[in-house]
């Protein structure tokens, strides 16, 4: 079993709707990354939180620790967000490496 | 900056060629990181380096060498390509924050590499 699961694994929306993903973890954290995919293939990272709340323009990432439960929100969706996000945590004991789940595609129609 | 950079962008090998997959970055980052890519699978960390000099295993190291000469530089050698490394390879960077800091991950655009 990965220590670190998202859902959905694919995800199909409408352009303008609320787009939520999921990233659970079964062990301690010290941090957690939120990464996108682009369809060429270039990674970039989108957030790194470790408690609370972060936003940037449409998205939001939060992370509730005791939990062990983080989430990406897509407000007002749109054709360009179409990518796989990641979610990748530190391990508490090995913060230098990350664990990565694996991804979810998410594809917006317009 | 250009930021992570990889070459080549795409390699085909034979079973039992050898090659080097270069990775550099330009913002004086201590920690850098190979991962590769599988189909439904999540990336997985082959080899880190925390500063010139200093290596280490990752979840899947074998069949997989690494130096660190340079700040800039982190190297991946494949000793005796199989088909079981075809896979798409990504180098990372971040600042080094020790065991209980981490920092922003910057990747490089990653190496599509396919072994016959």
């Amino acid at each position: 079993k990965n220590e670190v699961e998202q859902s959905p694994q694919n995800l199909t929306a409408q352009e303008g709707e609320f787009i939520t993903i999921n990233c659970s973890y079964s062990v301690g954290i010290s941090a957690l990354h939120w990464l996108q995919q682009h369809p060429g293939g270039g990674i970039v990272s989108l957030f790194m939180l470790s408690s609370g709340k972060k936003k940037h323009g449409r998205l939001i990432a939060t992370i509730n620790i005791q939990e062990k439960h983080s989430s990406l929100h897509i407000t007002a969706s749109h054709p360009r967000d179409s990518a796989v996000y990641i979610c990748a945590a530190h391990l508490t004991g090995s913060a230098r490496q990350l664990t990565f789940g694996s991804g979810t595609q998410l594809t917006v129609l317009p | 900056n250009a930021g992570v950079t990889q070459t080549p962008k795409f390699q085909v090998l034979k079973t039992g060629q050898s090659m080097t997959l270069q990775c550099a970055q330009d913002m004086n980052h201590e920690y850098m990181s190979w991962y590769r890519q599988d189909p439904g699978m999540g990336l997985r960390l082959i080899h880190y380096s925390v500063g010139a000099g200093i290596t280490d295993q990752g979840e899947v190291p074998n069949g997989y060498n690494v130096s660190r000469s340079t700040t800039e530089d982190f190297p991946l050698r494949l000793l005796s390509a199989a088909p079981s490394q075809t896979s798409v390879y990504f180098c990372a960077s971040s600042y080094e924050g020790g065991p209980f800091r981490s920092y922003e991950q910057y990747f490089g655009p990653g190496t599509r590499l396919t072994v016959t």
